[in-house]
This record gives C-alpha cells, sequence and structure tokens, in this order.
C-alpha cells in the first residue's frame, strides 16, 4: 500500500543552525501539507504546498520556514535557524486532492526535531 | 480562528465495554476525519465524514457526523486491548467566503486504555 516516507527519523540539531525535513509524497497525490506536534499538545497546521507554490499557511509558519519541491518525488521542509522552540515532531502528509468535502490527508511516521 | 473541542481527554476502560469520544465546534466542518495515533508514529486514518447525519461503520467503530456538520463522535463497541491508543479528530473549515482548504484543525485527542 502507498505511504508516505519522511527522513530522518530523529535529527538533533544546534540552535541557529538550518535543518530539511525530507518527504516523499504519496506519488499520484497532488496536495502536501507539514504540519507539527510539540510534546504533548496538539497537531498543528504548518503549510500546504500545491502546484509549486504554498496555498495556505499559518501564523507559525513565519520567514523562517519555507518549503520546496525540488524533484517529482520529494517535498522538503527547511527551518533556516531554529529556536529550541522548534523541538517538535514534523509531520508530512498528502492528499489526491483538495476540494470542497473531500481531503483524505495520509500522513507520514514524523521527523523528531531536537533542538539543543 | 475555528476551534475543535474533543472529550474526553482520558478514558480508561475495562475489555468489553463500549466507549464514545465526541469532537464539537461552533463552526460548520466541511468534512471531518478521525485518526489514530501510536506513540511516536503519524496519524493513521481511520474515516472520513463528509455529509450531515452521516454514519459509517468500520468493524467496531461506528462513526456519526452531526446533522448541522458542528459535531462528530466515534463509538466503539466490545473494545479490546489492541483498540488502546490515541484517538483523533481533524476537520476542514470553511472560510467566510464559503472556500474550504486543505488545512486540517485538530483535537487535542483522547487517550484510550483498554484493560484486559
Amino acid at each position: 500500500e502507498p505511504e508516505v516516507t519522511q527522513t530522518p527519523s530523529h535529527q538533533v540539531t544546534q540552535m541557529g543552525q538550518e535543518v530539511i525535513l525530507r518527504c516523499v509524497p504519496i506519488s499520484n497525490h497532488l496536495y502536501f501539507y507539514w504540519y507539527r506536534q510539540i510534546l504533548g499538545q496538539k497537531v498543528e497546521f504548518l503549510v500546504s504546498f500545491y502546484n509549486n507554490e504554498i496555498s495556505e499557511k499559518s501564523e507559525i509558519f513565519d520567514d523562517q520556514f519555507s518549503v520546496e519541491r525540488p524533484d517529482g518525488s520529494n517535498f522538503t521542509l527547511k527551518i533556516r535557524s531554529t529556536k529550541l522552540e522548534d523541538s517538535a515532531m514534523y509531520f508530512c502528509a498528502s492528499s489526491v486532492r483538495a476540494i470542497i468535502g473531500h481531503n483524505e490527508q495520509f500522513f507520514g511516521p514524523g521527523t523528531r526535531l531536537t533542538v539543543l | 480562528t475555528q476551534l475543535l473541542e474533543q472529550s474526553p481527554q482520558f478514558l480508561s476502560i475495562q475489555e468489553g465495554e463500549n466507549l464514545t469520544v465526541y469532537c464539537n465546534s461552533s463552526s460548520v466542518f466541511s468534512s471531518l476525519q478521525w485518526y489514530r495515533q501510536e506513540p511516536g508514529e503519524g496519524p493513521v486514518l481511520l474515516v472520513t465524514v463528509v455529509t450531515g447525519g452521516e454514519v459509517k461503520k468500520l468493524k467496531r467503530l461506528t462513526f456519526q457526523f452531526g446533522d448541522a456538520r458542528k459535531d462528530s463522535s466515534l463509538h466503539i463497541t466490545a473494545a479490546q486491548p489492541g483498540d488502546t491508543g490515541l484517538y483523533l479528530c481533524a476537520g476542514r473549515f470553511k472560510n467566510a467566503g464559503g472556500t474550504s482548504y486543505g488545512k486540517l484543525t485538530f483535537g487535542q485527542g483522547t487517550i484510550l486504555t483498554v484493560h484486559p
């Protein structure tokens, strides 16, 4: 069964460093998302991406964050200068479409980001 | 900001008992999804409900979507230890212009423990 994959599973970095989290969405999906989950808190939306551009972003997704689809399979989230509060599980998700009423999003296993 | 309230936060029951988890909002959902999440993993999609009053069944799990599309419930019949886990509801809302975007808003989750 097709699934979303993410690498690495765990990333440890120093505050101020740049990190790139990688995702391979399900192959026939057209919409891609990043969410994060701080330990013990809700899953929070960061950004959605369609047709090589951001379609929606949350207030969390500030100038330190960027997303890219560098080729036909990967979808990346870059954090330019990590802060302690960026420590969280980051989930990539994808869906076939995002039309009203239909948006089954399938999630990857997550990348645990630890900022020291 | 649309909020989604999920209750109860914790549920501890004996094997064989029935249980219901609730998901409510003051805003209308365009669709709602239920997920199950294991520790350290991504949410796994259980079901999507779209139409007001809709009922979907997945073995011993019954999902209902309220007539006004502002609430949903997950009912588990004869719970088993294998049902233990975190259950999440996640909804899509229409904006003021009537458009529904792909962003999912998650509830805080219900941690279910089924004791043998």
